[in-house]
């Protein structure tokens, strides 16, 4: 069993709908949650960081930690076709950690 | 361009070569990254360096992976006699590692092709 569970996809949304993306984890010692967003032929970015439970907003973006289900979420509103991309979800168990574990990445296209 | 820059992009070759990727981090990084991104999966951990000291290296990289980090400036990640299950995007990243997020900054990766 994998660390971090995610569902590969892939979504395809129309232009303006909430894109729901969530993934599991099995390490209970996981502190930060992050959400990378991966262009096609690009490297990852950072799109959201969060630590312990609850909600994080930022623009169009909501990210969820439930800790005691081990799950989080990110929650895209108004999506966008530029929103098309893969999103990994990240974890690690201290800040500045140097290793962060990825879940596979979910694909998303938004469709104009 | 002051972000991670790695070279090449796409390198393509035969079984049992050696092949060579380089990263140039963010100048002001102390910490240097690298991951392997199959596809269809998430980037795996590697190897990190702080300055040039590597403190920190995967069980996935094998006796023929070998990674430098002269001078704390650019590294290069070198894999001997190649095997076709090598095939895979190598990705660099650099950070402060301070802040509040702890940001990884990728570079846009190296893709391996062994034939």
């Amino acid at each position: 069993q994998k660390e971090v569970e995610q569902d590969p996809g892939p979504l395809s949304v129309p232009e303006g709908a909430i894109v729901s993306l969530n993934c599991t984890y099995s390490n209970s010692a996981f502190q930060y949650f992050m959400w990378y967003r991966q262009y096609s032929r690009k490297g990852p970015e950072l799109l959201m960081y969060t630590y312990s439970s609850g909600n994080k907003e930022d623009g169009r973006f909501t990210a969820q930690v439930d800790k005691s289900s081990k799950y989080i979420s990110l929650f895209i509103r108004d999506s966008q076709p530029s929103d098309s991309a893969t999103y990994l979800c990240a974890m690690s168990l201290r800040l500045n950690d140097y290793k962060l574990s990825f879940g596979a990445g979910t694909t998303v296209t938004v469709r104009a | 361009d002051t972000g991670v820059s790695q070279d090449p992009r796409h390198k393509i070759t035969k079984r049992g070569q050696n092949v060579t990727f380089r990263c140039d981090p963010i100048s002001e990084h102390n910490r240097l990254y690298w991951y392997r991104q199959t596809l269809g999966q998430g980037p795996e951990f590697l190897t990190y360096f702080q300055n040039e000291a590597q403190l920190e290296k995967s069980r996935l990289l094998s006796d023929r992976f070998s990674a430098e980090r002269p001078k704390g400036s650019f590294s290069t990640l070198e894999i001997q006699r190649t095997e076709q299950g090598d095939s895979a995007m190598y990705l660099c990243a650099s950070s402060t590692g301070q802040g509040h997020t702890g940001e990884l900054f990728f570079g846009e990766g190296s893709r391996l092709t062994v034939l």
